[in-house]
């Protein structure tokens, strides 16, 4: 079964401080995709990043940074010195299988509060 | 920019309505999505679609249908509204790139339907 699995339901922390959210997944398809969403209080959800299942390099967008570990089947985010801004919902979310599928499963979401 | 509109931000229905969501989307894209957002469950797949007149079933289909017509237009129909369908309705698309990859979904602004 495929299965997305945020364990942390909500996060506090001081502005400056780093902060990771993790994010396990199942899946028993050899070809599948991982994504982090943000959803701000606004209400839409913003794509931050996509990662596919043969590109285990972990990535770094200014104070963002990912980590992929097949061994492990974890999707963690790393925020460096967060920010009021970065408080939201995140979403971690799997898709597998080849493009013409559009499935795509989301995690239960981790709320990250960060205080000034 | 991906523009992915929903109709209505707020609805308010009366039990045993029936309720029409509609979802249109203006980058062409094969796949569309609609998910329902409640608290502590974080998304939830109720259908999607991967081309007109397509449809698949997601993991909450009871209680709902869907319609595509047109490749830029999903519509998600509740036939008879209950209070448990009380719930954020968000719709998503993406776009398809058969056997290369699965692209990043965007979503629209969410539509909160009371049902009462």
């Amino acid at each position: 079964a495929q299965k997305v699995t945020q364990a942390q339901t909500e996060i506090s922390v001081v502005e400056k401080e780093d902060v990771t959210l993790d994010c396990v997944y199942e899946t028993r398809d050899t070809t599948y995709y991982l994504f982090w969403y943000k959803q701000p209080p606004s209400g839409e959800l913003v794509f931050l990043i996509r990662r596919n299942s043969f590109d285990e390099q972990n990535e770094i967008s200014g104070r963002y940074s990912w980590n992929f570990q097949k061994s492990t089947s974890s999707f963690n985010f790393t925020i460096t010195a967060s920010q009021v801004v970065d408080s939201a919902v995140y979403f971690c979310a799997l898709s597998w299988g080849g493009g013409s599928q559009g499935n795509l499963i989301f995690g239960k979401g981790t709320k990250l509060s960060v205080k000034p | 920019d991906v523009k992915v509109t929903q109709s209505s931000r707020y609805l308010v229905k009366r039990t045993g309505e029936k309720v029409f969501l509609e979802c249109v989307q203006d980058m062409d894209h094969e796949n569309m999505f609609w998910y329902r957002q409640d608290p502590g469950l974080g998304l939830r797949l109720i259908y999607f679609s991967y081309d007109v007149k397509m449809k698949e079933k997601g993991d909450i289909p009871e209680g709902y249908s869907v319609s595509r017509e047109k490749k830029e237009r999903f519509s998600l129909i509740l036939e008879s509204a209950s209070t448990n369908q009380t719930s954020m309705y968000l719709c998503a698309s993406s776009l398809s790139l058969t056997g290369v990859m699965n692209t990043e979904a965007f979503f629209g602004q969410g539509t909160r339907l009371t049902v009462v």
